[in-house]
């Protein structure tokens, strides 16, 4: 099984470019997230998704939007980036987001930078 | 607001020695608690959670982590470091709220 992939590994962006990260699941989870992780700060929840059709802000969803085109896949999308969204993106997915001890699944992580 | 507080950003041990990596969450309610292992250029995977079944809980790889309800911790303890251990970890904590809160993570140094 291939988990969950995500699309770009590495990325480099002027300010004020826009881009889409991608990701998908091939786990039939219902909930997905957008982290983002930098250094000394753990990951923060930019954005999660409980279930198809839904999605909802996090701790730090300013200069972000997601979609969830379906229940497999869930994108996050800078409009205009900015040097202070330089971080490691990490896409997770569980398989239900009110079930406390249901772990998270991640991805590999989208290394982008802005320049 | 809830937290979770990893002391130690930097452990090393020798190759051999016990790893002890700490973590403590701030609730009066315990929440979930997990463990996570990040090797370089990778994304999390899960070492142990604890549920409320056991206290002492067994993860892979021989890790294994301890709930302490009076002293809010879980810490991680592996008796034997291996050089394959060196890796960052990270302690997170799902709260009653459906909030997973994630530690700053340690970085873990295994010398030979």
């Amino acid at each position: 099984n291939a988990g969950v992939t995500q699309t770009p590994k590495f990325q480099v962006l002027k300010t004020g470019q826009s881009m889409t990260l991608q990701c998908a699941q091939d786990m039939n989870h219902n909930s997905m997230y957008w982290y983002r992780q930098d250094p000394g700060m753990g990951l923060r929840l930019i954005y999660y998704s409980a279930s198809e059709g839904t999605t909802d802000k996090g701790e730090v969803p300013n200069g972000y939007n997601v979609s969830r085109l379906n229940k497999r896949e869930f994108s996050l999308r800078l409009e205009s980036a900015a040097p202070s969204q330089t971080s490691v993106y990490f896409c997770a997915s569980s398989e239900r987001r009110g079930a406390r001890n249901s772990p998270l699944h991640f991805g590999n992580g989208t290394r982008l930078t802005v320049t | 607001a809830q937290s979770v507080t990893q002391l130690g950003s930097h452990v090393s041990v020798s190759e051999g020695a016990l790893v002890l990596l700490r973590c403590n969450y701030s609730s009066s309610v315990p929440p979930y608690l997990f463990w996570y292992v990040q090797y370089p250029n990778q994304g999390l995977q899960l070492l142990l959670k604890y549920t409320s079944a056991a206290t002492l809980v067994k993860g892979i790889n021989g890790f294994e982590a301890e709930f302490k309800k009076s002293e809010t911790s879980f810490h991680l303890t592996k008796p034997s470091a291996h050089m394959s251990d060196a890796a960052e970890y990270f302690c997170a904590a799902h709260y009653n709220n459906n909030d997973m809160r994630f530690g700053a993570g340690t970085r873990l140094t295994v010398k030979p």
